[in-house]
């Protein structure tokens, strides 16, 4: 079964710390996302890569980076966690116009 | 930039029942495809139904059909025989053709659907 895995469903950090939220897919997908979700805002993307070693901003990049070093693997980064970043974050990858697989998401808070 | 409406933040249907959920859109492109995506508690988003925009006829999915109307640009989703299985929040969803997929969904606010027993 295809499966986009998001290293951890739940996740309590410091202010000010440095947050790593993995994603990993197994499809051979060449593009990969990183969507954050809010209660009644939907979901907003953040970054979302095409190919290893790029990537590209998406709606609200602010106090968030990205890496991609392998196909796939696509981690999130925030620099210095801050409490306006306590949200769920979804992971997604595709590799057409159609098919966009999701992970479970990881729920953050940030303390 | 484009934007996805959902202006129904809440829906109730009793079991069996047909409940339409609505979206409009906004965009210049002439080609895109729409979607709709339910995330149940467990939070997994699973696609529902897609429509290209290029297509006239209307998808279907067994319970699930939409309403595409592009020169209105409404995109609603008719769920049919609803069932518990069904209550979970519903997202309509915009990605404009080109891109090859590496273009990201633009997503409503979505719309918590309740199934009464």
């Amino acid at each position: 079964d295809v499966k986009v895995t998001q290293s951890s469903r739940y996740l309590v950090k410091r202010t000010g710390e440095k947050v790593f939220l993995e994603c990993v897919q197994d499809m051979d997908h060449e593009n990969m996302f990183w969507y954050r979700q809010d209660p009644g805002l939907g979901l907003r993307l953040i970054y979302f890569s095409y190919d290893v070693k790029m990537k590209e901003k998406g709606d609200i990049p602010e106090g968030y980076s990205v890496s991609r070093e392998k196909k796939e693997r696509f981690s999130l980064i925030l620099e210095s966690a801050s409490t306006n970043q306590t949200s769920m974050y979804l992971c997604a990858s595709s590799s057409n116009n159609y098919g966009y697989t999701f992970g479970s998401g990881t729920r953050l808070t940030v303390v | 930039a484009q934007t996805v409406t959902q202006s129904q933040p809440e829906m109730s249907v009793q079991e069996a029942e047909t409940v339409t959920l609505s979206c409009t859109y906004d965009t210049s492109e002439s080609d895109y495809y729409l979607f709709w995506y339910k995330q149940p508690p467990s939070r997994q988003m699973i696609l529902v139904i897609r429509q290209e925009a290029y297509k006239q006829q209307n998808a279907t999915e067994n319970r699930f059909s939409v309403n595409f109307q592009k020169a209105a640009k409404s995109f609603s989703l008719k769920i049919s025989d609803s069932q518990l299985g069904d209550a979970a929040m519903y997202f309509c969803a915009y990605r404009r053709y080109s891109g090859g997929g590496a273009d990201g969904l633009t997503f409503g606010k979505g719309t918590h659907l309740i199934i009464q027993p």
